[in-house]
């Protein structure tokens, strides 16, 4: 069975600041791996994805991800915040062998400070 | 990017009636759908997956009978939540996969619909 964890319900950061969002996912073969951000009330915008290959991935509105594999995770990075990306933020793991069915670990709530 | 409609967003009804909430895939067809259920500051809750022209897969708890789920085409999913009652409230949302290659796997989600049970 899959599962995603992300440590941290909560993260306030000022805008101009760096961001770190942190995921761990439990799967024994290589996952497909996903981030997605959802604003208050709307459904869920991909933010990036992995699959294979190169294992720091380029997303929209500037964020990146780097898969780990030694130490199960896909953490998410910004350089530097804007006020717009005041969001709540989904990791979500899927495989192949699951139907791609996709579990989703808890979210991290976004605060950004002016 | 491809779209995923769903609609209405947001709906009132009634204790003991039903309501019926579409997903459409816009610019792509849509081998698998996906319904999800959200509870107030939670994750998403898979409750079914539908394939098209099939019936769907039920995520072990959900009431296949309360919560029924027409695949009727590749762009159209719906999901009636039959003799609705308060507990059904909730935020429901679709998704939609274009393919299960891998460039295809990915889940493209509608912007959800609120139900309100009263």
């Amino acid at each position: 069975a899959q599962s995603v964890t992300q440590p941290d319900i909560h993260i306030t950061v000022s805008e101009g600041a760096s961001l770190e969002l942190r995921c761990n996912y439990s799967y024994g073969a290589t996952p497909y791996l996903f981030w997605y951000v959802q604003s208050p009330g709307q459904g869920l915008q991909l933010l990036l994805k992995y699959f294979s290959g190169d294992t720091l991935v380029q997303g929209i509105k500037g964020f990146e991800a780097e898969f780990k594999r030694s130490q199960s995770s896909f953490n998410l990075r910004k350089p530097s915040v804007h006020w717009s990306d005041a969001a709540e933020y989904f990791c979500a793991v899927g495989n192949k062998a699951a139907g791609n069915k996709l579990t989703f670990g808890g979210g991290t709530r976004v605060l950004v400070k002016p | 990017g491809a779209v995923v409609s769903q609609h209405p967003s947001w709906v009132i009804c009634k204790s003991g009636t039903s309501v019926k909430i579409e997903c459409r895939s816009l610019d792509f067809q849509a081998t698998t759908m996906f319904w999800y259920r959200q509870f107030p500051k939670k994750s998403l809750m898979l409750m079914a997956t539908s394939n098209e022209g099939s019936k769907a897969t039920y995520e072990q708890g959900v009431e296949k009978d309360k919560f029924l789920i027409n695949h009727a085409s590749l762009t159209l999913s719906t999901l009636t939540v039959t003799s609705a009652h308060p507990e059904d409230s909730s935020f429901y949302i679709c998704s939609a996969n274009e393919g299960t290659s891998t460039a295809k796997n990915i889940q493209y989600f509608g912007a959800g619909t609120r139900l309100s049970v009263l």
